[in-house]
């Protein structure tokens, strides 16, 4: 099915483990997000791409690795991680502001819940 | 630099009525602002996507308005159902930079 998909769906890790978040959307869409979601802080960019091998820090990218070989695919990874990085993790994407779609609309997966002990 | 920010933070109300929720954005220079529904433990489902040259857009009884020189969108909601529970979030884009900004959202919860 088109759509955007994460996986996994639920991850539980220790400290200091590298954790890779998978991002796959079938749209070709050239930009691609990542957010956490937190109580309290509500939905926090943490890295985005406009296009395969193009991409740039958010709000709050320390501790995450993220790469784009391929327009469709935008791993997240969290190279050593932590506990503040419990989270609720968001992958998201949209077309570029150029060509017939050019709303801009974004749509996002299901979600990654990610928990680190 | 833009923020967005949705009050209340929570809202109750009982079956059928009409209501209506607020966003506020700080920087008129959008490019378009989108609402969002998030049920709890799932993704954020698109509702309604206006852009900078729109004055409102409508899907169902759904009705979403944008005033950028007031710096407001509201998201109106008709006949409300216990189905329509859930998080509202709105979202700006704006016109020169490529980040999306989101509000904290409103916890809507309609008593049957």
């Amino acid at each position: 099915d088109a759509g955007i998909t994460q996986s996994p769906r639920y991850k539980i890790t220790e400290t200091g483990r590298q954790v890779t978040l998978m991002c796959h959307q079938t749209w070709s869409h050239s930009y691609m997000f990542w957010y956490r979601q937190d109580l309290g802080h509500g939905l926090r960019l943490i890295y985005y791409s406009a296009a395969a091998d193009i991409t740039d820090k958010g709000e709050v990218p320390d501790g995450y690795v993220v790469s784009r070989s391929k327009t469709e695919n935008f791993p997240l990874t969290l190279e050593s991680a932590t506990r503040s990085q419990t989270s609720v993790y968001f992958c998201a994407s949209r077309h570029g502001f150029s060509g017939t779609d050019n709303t801009g609309e974004l749509f996002f997966g299901e979600g990654s819940r990610l928990t680190v002990l | 630099k833009q923020e967005v920010t949705q009050i209340p933070a929570a809202l109750s109300v009982p079956e059928g009525e009409n209501l209506v929720l607020n966003c506020s954005f700080t920087d008129s220079a959008i490019y378009n602002l989108q609402w969002f529904r998030q049920d709890p433990g799932k993704g954020l489902t698109s509702l309604l996507l206006i852009q900078s040259s729109q004055r409102e857009q409508t899907s169902g009884r759904l009705n979403a308005s944008l005033d950028k020189s007031s710096g407001r969108s509201t998201l109106y909601i008709a006949a409300s159902q216990p189905g329509d529970s859930a998080t509202y979030l709105c979202a700006v884009k704006d016109s020169s930079a490529s980040k999306i900004i989101f509000g904290s959202g409103t916890r809507l919860s309609i008593r049957p």
